[in-house]
């Protein structure tokens, strides 16, 4: 196992385009998260799966923003018409089942970097 | 809401020295965990240290432990005999029992280990 991917590792684009970033996580990790993490900043939750149920999103998601997880396997993050203030690191994470026995160490991926011009 | 309070954005230590970060958290639940995180130069984010709020013993893993004072909402990271590889951002970071609403991390903690 090779732990949490995440592709790109970097994105650069034009205001208005749109991007797609990708999350594989560790095999038989149910639970996926998304964060966003800003210069000089903790990262900020963005939304959460069980499987391929989006169970949870955070007021920063913004209806620009969709995130998918079909199969309950990898995750994509669309953002649409990027904005400069999207400009960020967006991290992803998974974690095991059985949360409430102790489970819940969240392994997170190396982001991918985006800029917008 | 929760909120997490890092109140030192950067220290700077020797190496082989302790040092003592801190962590002050808001909640109004009783079931819930608290971790530190290490953020590398690379920035990959890996967890340190884990902490049950239900647990009263402290955390402890090799040269890292924590001091967690519950009804102060108090989490602080000690780190003995430090080393050059210890330098990178500390993040504290909570999460409800249930854990569907995410990490909510501090903004962190700038630790330098100088030779």
């Amino acid at each position: 196992d090779t732990g949490v991917s995440q592709d790109p590792r970097h994105k650069i684009t034009k205001r208005g385009q749109n991007v797609t970033f990708r999350c594989d996580p560790i095999s038989e990790h149910n639970r996926l998260y998304w964060y966003r993490q800003t210069l000089g900043q903790g990262p900020e939750f963005l939304t959460y799966f069980q499987n391929e149920a989006q169970l949870e999103k955070s007021r920063l998601l913004s209806d620009r923003f969709s995130a998918e997880r079909p199969k309950g396997s990898f995750s994509t993050l669309e953002i649409q018409r990027t904005e400069q203030g999207d400009s960020a690191m967006y991290l992803c994470a998974s974690s095991p089942r059985g949360f409430t026995r102790g489970d819940n160490e969240q392994f997170f991926g190396p982001g991918t970097r985006l800029t917008v011009l | 809401a929760q909120t997490v309070t890092q109140s030192q954005p950067e220290m700077s230590v020797q190496e082989a020295e302790t040092v003592t970060l801190s962590c002050t958290y808001d909640t109004s639940e009783n079931n819930y965990y608290l971790f530190w995180y290490k953020q590398p130069p690379s920035r990959q984010m890996i967890l340190v240290i884990r902490q049950e709020a239900y647990k009263q013993q402290n955390a402890t893993e090799n040269r890292f432990s924590v001091n967690f004072q519950k009804a102060a909402k108090s989490f602080s990271l000690k780190i003995s005999d430090s080393q050059l590889g210890d330098t990178a951002m500390y993040f504290c970071a909570f999460i409800n029992g249930g854990g569907a609403d995410g990490l909510t991390f501090g903004k962190g903690t700038h630790l330098i280990i100088q030779p």
